[in-house]
């Protein structure tokens, strides 16, 4: 069935450094695709999100594109802060609604 | 506006006792709706949804139930209380074609079975 394969981590950086979470996905159609983000004793959030071959979702200067040639959804940032410390999942969700969620990957940024 | 609840925030019960999670979703009308789990450091694991009153899908089998008493009220429940059960649950809603297609969710339950 469709589903989601992301690097687990943990990530830990420093501030203002680069990131990378990668995502790749398996579906028998054409998913829309997710980012969510799940700050400490929160419930998730949506941070971005993609519908199509080569949209690129953004929000908060996250950044993801769907690529269709390599079934990946990656989820980078020019310069994390501490602020960004979380826990961020990829997610697909299939035609027929069903939404199937990546492992997650912790994500720890140091001052 | 569109709002989902989920109460209680926190809840420490002892092994063998009853649990009722609830979830009330606002601004919408009939909803699909979730039951998920997140144990320590790990993923989501999806328990129960819902399409409709009185339409619970089970996806993982245990001891715990679901039940949809109105269209917009989903609540999860157990007779008798494992540690396992332990973990933080998590309440969503969705409503086909509508919104940014995600899911949104609760702030979630942290249960401690001791």
């Amino acid at each position: 069935g469709d589903s989601v394969t992301q690097m687990e981590g943990p990530v830990t950086l420093s501030e203002e450094a680069f990131l990378t979470i990668n995502c790749t996905y398996t579906a028998t159609g054409y998913p829309s695709l997710f980012w969510y983000v799940q700050y400490p004793g929160e419930g998730l959030q949506l941070l971005l999100k993609a519908t199509k071959a080569d949209d690129k979702g953004s929000n908060k200067g996250f950044e993801a594109t769907y690529r269709k040639e390599t079934t990946s959804f990656h989820l980078e940032k020019g310069s994390v802060q501490v602020s960004d410390s979380a826990v961020y999942f990829c997610a697909l969700k299939a035609p027929n609604n069903d939404m199937r969620f990546g492992a997650g990957t912790r994500l720890t940024v140091k001052p | 506006s569109q709002t989902i609840h989920q109460w209680p925030a926190t809840l420490v019960q002892p092994v063998g006792s009853p649990l009722s999670l609830e979830c009330t979703v606002e601004g919408t009308s009939n909803p699909n709706l979730y039951w998920y789990r997140q144990a320590a450091g790990r993923g989501l694991q999806l328990l129960f949804y819902s399409v409709g009153i009185g339409q619970i899908s089970s996806e993982v089998p245990q001891n715990l139930s679901a039940s949809r008493p109105q269209d917009r009220q989903f609540i999860l429940s157990s007779k008798k209380l494992l540690l396992s059960d332990s973990g933080f649950y998590l309440c969503a809603w969705s409503v086909w074609g509508q919104g940014d297609g995600g899911y949104t969710f609760g702030s979630g339950t942290r249960l401690t079975v001791v």
